[in-house]
């Protein structure tokens, strides 16, 4: 069954420190992999994608097929990292996007 | 460009009562999503539309839900009856394709009493 897995309901770092949010996922295709961010009163948005390869406000996610994880690093946190997590799995044909239950990061002065 | 665009934000209602949900997808994004979101967990999926058609509504429970997405534009969730269980934000999306970016609204946030 497909299926996302976030391991830490809450994570609380101090600011300057590494972070770390995990994910692992299960789907027997070729997946995609996705981590949604939600500030404070704002809507659930993108804030990475593993095909991108891309680093947003210093994040980065490497998809390791091996370990079937994708997770979440930033190497120096900072306070308005505070957010809730989630990663999200996709795949080819429509297959539709899921979600694991998230993370809560709070980054602590 | 004002994004996804739900209404109403919040609904109270008593069991039994009928509610409804309102979803504006960005301008030419053919695929629509509702998620519902329990109080500690992800989206779930309920229902996705490629333009008109309702493609994957596997987890729609169809006894009470219902769903329309006319002309492939806007698209409307409904409840009849709700539950004290159907307390939780509904959430629309859109995206262009099927596995790309999804696109979030605010959500509707409804309470059960």
């Amino acid at each position: 069954a497909q299926r996302v897995t976030q391991p830490e309901k809450l994570l609380s770092v101090f600011k300057g420190a590494p972070v770390e949010l995990k994910c692992n996922y299960s789907y027997s295709g070729s997946p995609e992999l996705f981590w949604y961010v939600q500030y404070s009163r704002q809507r659930l948005q993108l804030l990475l994608r593993h095909i991108s390869r891309e680093s947003i406000k210093g994040f980065t996610a490497d998809l390791n097929k091996g370990e079937t994880s994708f997770h979440l690093k930033k190497p120096f946190a900072q306070e308005e990292d505070s957010a809730m997590y989630y990663c999200a799995l996709s795949g080819t044909g429509g297959f539709k996007t899921i979600f694991g239950a998230g993370t809560r990061l709070f980054v602590k002065a | 460009e004002a994004g996804v665009v739900q209404s109403p934000r919040y609904k109270i209602i008593e069991k039994k009562q009928p509610v409804a949900f309102w979803c504006n997808p960005i301008s030419g994004h053919n695929t629509l999503y509702w998620y519902l979101q329990n109080l500690g967990q992800g989206p779930e999926l309920l229902i996705r539309y490629e333009n008109e058609e309702a493609v994957d509504d596997s987890q729609l429970p169809k006894d009470r839900f219902s769903a329309e997405r006319l002309k492939g534009v806007d698209s409307t969730l409904k409840i009849q009856p709700a539950e004290l269980g159907d307390s939780a934000v509904y959430l629309c999306a859109s995206s262009l394709d099927r596995a790309g970016e999804l696109f979030f609204g605010e959500g509707s946030r409804l309470t059960v009493l």
